[in-house]
């Protein structure tokens, strides 16, 4: 079946710092893949999506490649934030399953 | 569009008493899923429903938790007897069909089971 890892956290970076998060995936065919973000107190909210490989999904200073190769989505920004401190969610979707399938999250705190 | 609404956003109560928690969707949206996030199993898909009528309730745990939605605006997921373990954020969302498999989640509602 379909199933996502992503990078144990939680991850602490400072203000400014180069943040990566690792997410990988297992699905057969071309499934469409998702950054969904949960601030504090709140529900998730799609942050990027990447429908075909070699998409590039970007918002809010992040970025995520398609890999098909590597089967794999990471989550990129040159300089994070406080206000970025969050929970991160991998998710995919497979067309004609409406199902998403996510990942165990990341939880990134910044310090100033 | 006000998104997607729950209620209550916090629910405190005893074992064994029944516990409703309550959704609208986006107006228009004709999918509505039910998630519940743990620190121990993170984020389950509990049941989702397809223009008012359930497609899969694999997710559900077991007997004590049912689910309706008796129009397009509005879902219940219902817990009788709620238990300790029950204790999670139970998140709903929906989606439009002809959309981009985008979900748009509500704001949660904590529950605590004493």
């Amino acid at each position: 079946g379909n199933s996502v890892t992503q990078m144990e956290g939680p991850v602490t970076l400072s203000e400014e710092a180069f943040l990566t998060i690792n997410c990988t995936y297992t699905a057969t065919g071309y499934p469409s893949l998702f950054w969904y973000v949960q601030y504090p107190g709140e529900g998730l909210q799609l942050l990027l999506k990447a429908t075909k490989a070699d998409d590039k999904g970007s918002n809010k200073g992040f970025e995520a490649t398609y890999r098909k190769e590597t089967t794999s989505f990471h989550l990129e920004k040159g300089s994070v934030q406080v206000s970025d401190s969050a929970v991160y969610f991998c998710a995919l979707t497979k067309f004609g399953n409406e199902k998403l399938t996510f990942g165990t999250g990341t939880r990134l705190t910044i310090i100033p | 569009d006000a998104g997607v609404i729950q209620s209550p956003r916090h629910e405190v109560t005893e074992m064994g008493q029944e516990v409703t928690l309550r959704c609208k969707p986006i107006s228009g949206h004709d999918y509505l899923f039910w998630y519940r996030q743990t620190m121990m199993r993170g984020l389950e898909l509990l049941i989702y429903f397809n223009n008012n009528v359930p497609i899969d309730d694999s997710g559900m745990p077991e007997d004590r938790f049912s689910a309706k939605m008796p129009n397009a605006s509005f879902s219940t997921l219902k817990i009788q007897p709620s238990e300790p373990r029950d204790s999670a954020v139970y998140f709903c969302a929906s989606k439009l069909s002809s959309g981009a498999n985008v979900l748009t989640f509500g704001a949660g509602s904590r529950l605590t089971v004493l």
